[in-house]
């Protein structure tokens, strides 16, 4: 199955806002609203941070936020922290297969 | 609490089997499915498949289709994957987690399992 595109880093300063995209195809993120995305810290097990496209779970920051439109959904952080650099990814119902994953994405804040 | 607490690490040799363990608690563990989710060394996230607990129905990324078998045991509400003839790419992090319904997120991670082959 093919991932879906992430952009391989974003980077931002301190209180900036950073968007990463997250691009699919019309059998996946295009087709269906059960995008996901999740932060990974180093050592860590990932976490969920954004469900069914723009969903926060109880306890997120509401400074993340997640959008679509068309074939792409975005993740966007707002009001960047230091403890927000992390790798990201994003997952997608699939057509052909329940999940796809993006390849993910290293955020550094500067 | 929910909680998803895997088996420790693993160092086994080429062509052995390992089987890794994912015990739920906190929850009703028949009412969600279990994923499995690979990460091979500085990599990305790889999903392998999922498991019903209720029936155990499984339904298996193509790229492990045959190369992984997925159990549960009800009674014990554990989830395991099994690999059955180990080669030394199959060194990485493997992780449980649960989900309501096929397509749905991942709201619940287990720790992590690291698995090294080496001869």
């Amino acid at each position: 199955q093919s991932a879906l595109t992430q952009p391989a880093s974003v980077s931002g300063s301190p209180r900036q806002s950073i968007t990463i995209s997250c691009t699919g195809a019309s059998g996946d993120v295009g087709s269906y609203d059960y995008v996901s995305w999740y932060q990974q810290h180093p050592g860590k097990a990932p976490k969920l941070i954004i469900y069914e496209v723009s969903n926060r779970p109880s306890g997120v920051s509401n400074r993340f936020s997640g959008s679509k439109s068309g074939n792409t959904a975005s993740l966007t952080i707002s009001g960047l922290q230091a403890e927000d650099e992390a790798d990201y990814y994003c997952t997608s119902y699939s057509s052909t297969n329940p999940y796809v994953f993006g390849a993910g994405t290293t955020v550094t804040v500067l | 609490e929910v909680q998803l607490v895997q088996s420790g690490a693993e160092v086994k040799k080429p062509g052995e089997s390992v089987k890794i363990s994912c015990k739920g608690s906190g929850y009703k563990f028949t009412s969600y499915w279990i994923a499995w989710v690979r990460q091979m060394p500085g990599k990305g996230l790889e999903w392998m498949g999922i498991i019903y607990p209720g029936d155990s129905e499984t339904r298996y990324s193509p790229s492990f289709q045959g190369q992984v078998t997925m159990s549960v045991d009800k009674s014990t509400a554990t989830a395991y994957v099994q690999f059955s003839s180990l080669r030394a790419s199959d060194t990485a992090m493997y992780y449980c987690a649960r989900h309501w319904s096929p397509g749905s997120a991942f709201d619940y991670w287990g720790q992590g399992t690291l698995l090294t082959v080496s001869s």
